[in-house]
């Protein structure tokens, strides 16, 4: 079964640490991207990528870092320069063309700092 | 920039009723437009999308008419079920050079509950 898998589904850490947010996708896709959802709000971008080894910063980047050394893999750390970490992250991947092509969501990580 | 306005939730509808929940848009260029449906506990599933002035797209009963005049993509089913309970995105993206890659603006969501 093709799709994209985040980990772990929940995540606790104390403030002050960093944390590492897992996506990994098997749809072989070019682009892959991190949102944040809060409610109220929708989503907003974080980062996204178009290819391997270069990465672009979104409408909220900072306070997050990613790495794109893989074209299946695109993990994100939250530092602990971000000042409102708890949240529900989304990540996302989709093919690059010319046609209308979705973006594809994984399940999503719970993190919550306390 | 690039906005996404859908109203206010939450929704409470009876099973059968008819279902209506807004959304317009402010973009530059001609955006392709998006409903995305989200489940407790999920992510994102793509319900439909439209990529022109004019264009329905439709799925699972559930409709929308991209109406440039208006910037306006409101989403509509006649008879929803309880198991269309679920938070409703509306979303744009501008494309970029012609290709499909670009971030996607949302929406603030509408979260739906359908009752027996």
């Amino acid at each position: 079964d093709g799709g994209i898998t985040q980990s772990p589904k929940y995540l606790f850490r104390k403030e002050g640490q960093n944390v590492t947010l897992s996506c990994e996708q098997n749809l072989n896709h070019d682009a892959m991207y991190w949102y944040r959802q809060d409610p109220g709000q929708g989503l907003r971008l974080i980062y996204y990528s178009q290819i391997v080894n270069d990465f672009q910063k979104g409408d909220i980047a900072e306070g997050y870092s990613v790495s794109r050394e893989k074209k299946e893999s695109f993990p994100l750390t939250v530092t602990s320069a971000q000042k409102n970490p708890t949240a529900f992250y989304l990540c996302a991947s989709s093919i690059i063309g010319t046609g209308t092509y979705e973006q594809y969501f994984g399940p999503g990580t719970r993190l919550t700092v306390t | 920039g690039d906005s996404v306005t859908q109203m206010e939730g939450p929704v409470t509808l009876s099973e059968e009723a008819f279902l209506t929940i807004n959304c317009t848009y402010t973009a530059t260029g001609y955006p392709s437009l998006f409903w995305y449906v989200q489940y407790p506990g999920e992510g994102l599933q793509l319900l439909l999308k439209a990529t022109k002035a004019d264009d329905k797209g439709s799925n699972k009963g559930f409709e929308a008419t991209y109406r440039k005049e208006t910037t306006s993509f409101h989403l509509e089913k006649g008879s929803v079920q309880v198991s269309d309970s679920a938070v409703y995105f509306c979303a744009l993206r501008t494309n970029a050079g012609g290709t499909s890659y670009g971030k996607l603006t949302f929406g603030q969501g509408t979260i739906l509950t359908v009752h027996p």
